[in-house]
């Protein structure tokens, strides 16, 4: 079964703690994509990777940061400089990023306590 | 103004009723367009893309108007299990933009 998988489904942190979200895809897409959502409120790109070793930052990368060592892997951490962290984490692909839409995770809540 | 923008909710309609929401998008340069689906604290799900000719599946009719820039979705006998929320998504150059989503329940 082809899709993404995200881990873990429900993630809870100290204030001050950096944290790690996983993300796999093997749908053999290139592109890689991080978004957040807060109650009420539309998807936010966090940081997205078109190709293995490189990525950009999106709207709203400040706290986070990302790396894309191998194609199927898309790790996120959130490190205690975000300020506000807990959202609802969404990791998404796509085979061709100028015409295709996106296939999502299941994603990641996170809570700091 | 935002980069996509969607019709507030809720919408409450009974079943079998007929439901449209709009969207319109400020970059006339957008590739493509799609509607997504989001049940409550799950992860969007594609419903379909927005064709400039219209495209239909089923009880679902997608409508692109590139010279206005707006896009619509119409659901036809509308079902319990279409409660959720429907997000318009507008590709712009690789990068999608969501819209806040408009929150459909329907009622028995």
């Amino acid at each position: 079964d082809g899709g993404i998988t995200q881990s873990p489904k429900y993630l809870f942190r100290k204030e001050g703690q950096n944290v790690t979200l996983s993300c796999e895809q093997n749908l053999n897409h290139d592109a890689m994509y991080w978004y957040r959502q807060d109650p009420g409120q539309g998807l936010r790109l966090i940081y997205y990777s078109q190709i293995v070793n490189d990525f950009q930052k999106g709207d709203i990368a400040e706290g986070y940061s990302v790396s894309r060592e191998k194609k199927e892997s898309f790790p996120l951490t959130v490190t205690s400089a975000q300020k506000n962290p807990t959202a609802f984490y969404l990791c998404a692909s796509t085979g061709t990023p100028a015409i295709d839409t996106q296939y999502f995770g299941p994603g990641t809540r996170l809570t700091v306590l | 103004r935002k980069e996509v923008e969607q019709d507030p909710g809720p919408f409450n309609v009974p079943e079998g009723a007929t439901v449209a929401f709009n969207c319109t998008y400020s970059n006339s340069a957008s590739q493509s367009f799609f509607w997504y689906r989001q049940d409550c604290r799950k992860e969007p799900k594609l419903l379909m893309s927005v064709y400039s000719s219209g495209n239909e599946d089923g009880r679902f009719t997608a409508q692109l108007n590139r010279a206005s820039q707006y896009i619509s979705l119409l659901i036809r006998d509308s079902k319990l299990s279409d409660s959720a929320t429907y997000l318009c998504v507008v590709n712009e150059g690789g990068k999608l933009i969501f819209g806040q989503g408009t929150e459909l329940s329907v009622k028995p």
